[in-house]
């Protein structure tokens, strides 16, 4: 039972230059989320996706596109990467019931220079 | 709409001193509420949870009392550890409809021996 998965684990790209993050549940989860984490900002909450086919902004999507590809996969991509988006990014998803806690990946630590 | 108020780290505390960490919310309707822990190099893993008001969450020590009338769900823990020094977030899911998590900013603590 893999979970949440996230890929890459690490990146460094240059000022510019474009990637995408992939990110893969296996738990049939209808909801899933991409998060930055940054030293004293906590999360916060770039895109989120409450089902296949759709896609919502969060509080920090300017320079971030995302696609839903199906309802397991959610990935988010960096146009132009900037040194401010030099940051550790989480993927998570949360089932249909009231109750189920959403489940995280293991980030990836991205370093724009 | 929905947030969570989180205080503010850092918190340092002796071995076996009592832990106490707030959290107040705000939202519509009945959210479930949770606490996360994230120890350093990793992803957010689920502590406890509570999906109605007066439930009490609990595991590893650690309780959060789901307090409508106050609208918070604070986390104790009567001796901590030097293995408990991590980042805390609070947490709410809104399912009314379509499921949302709104986190906190997280609190650092820092056990010493």
């Amino acid at each position: 039972n893999a979970g949440v998965t996230q890929t890459p684990k690490f990146q460094v790209l240059k000022t510019g230059q474009s990637m995408t993050l992939q990110c893969a549940q296996d738990m049939n989860h209808n909801s899933m989320y991409w998060y930055r984490q940054d030293p004293g900002m906590g999360l916060r909450l770039i895109y989120y996706s409450a089902s296949e086919g759709t896609t919502d902004k969060g509080e920090v999507p300017n320079g971030y596109n995302v696609s839903r590809l199906n309802k397991r996969e959610f990935s988010l991509r960096l146009e132009s990467a900037a040194p401010s988006q030099t940051s550790v990014y989480f993927c998570a998803s949360s089932g249909v019931q009231g109750d189920t806690e959403a489940f995280f990946g293991q980030g990836t630590r991205l370093t724009v220079v | 709409g929905n947030s969570v108020t989180q205080m503010e780290g850092p918190v340092t505390l002796s071995e076996e001193a009592f832990l106490t960490i707030n959290c107040t919310y705000t939202a519509t309707g009945y959210p479930s509420l949770f606490w996360y822990v994230q120890y350093p190099g990793e992803g957010l893993q689920l502590l406890l949870k509570a999906t109605k008001a007066d439930d009490k969450g609990s595991n590893k020590g650690f309780e959060a009392t789901y307090r409508k009338e106050t609208t918070s769900f604070h986390l104790e823990k009567g001796s901590v550890q030097v293995s408990d020094s991590a980042v805390y977030f609070c947490a709410l899911l809104y399912s009314g409809g379509y499921q949302k998590v709104t986190f906190g900013i997280g609190t650092k603590l820092q056990v010493i021996p």
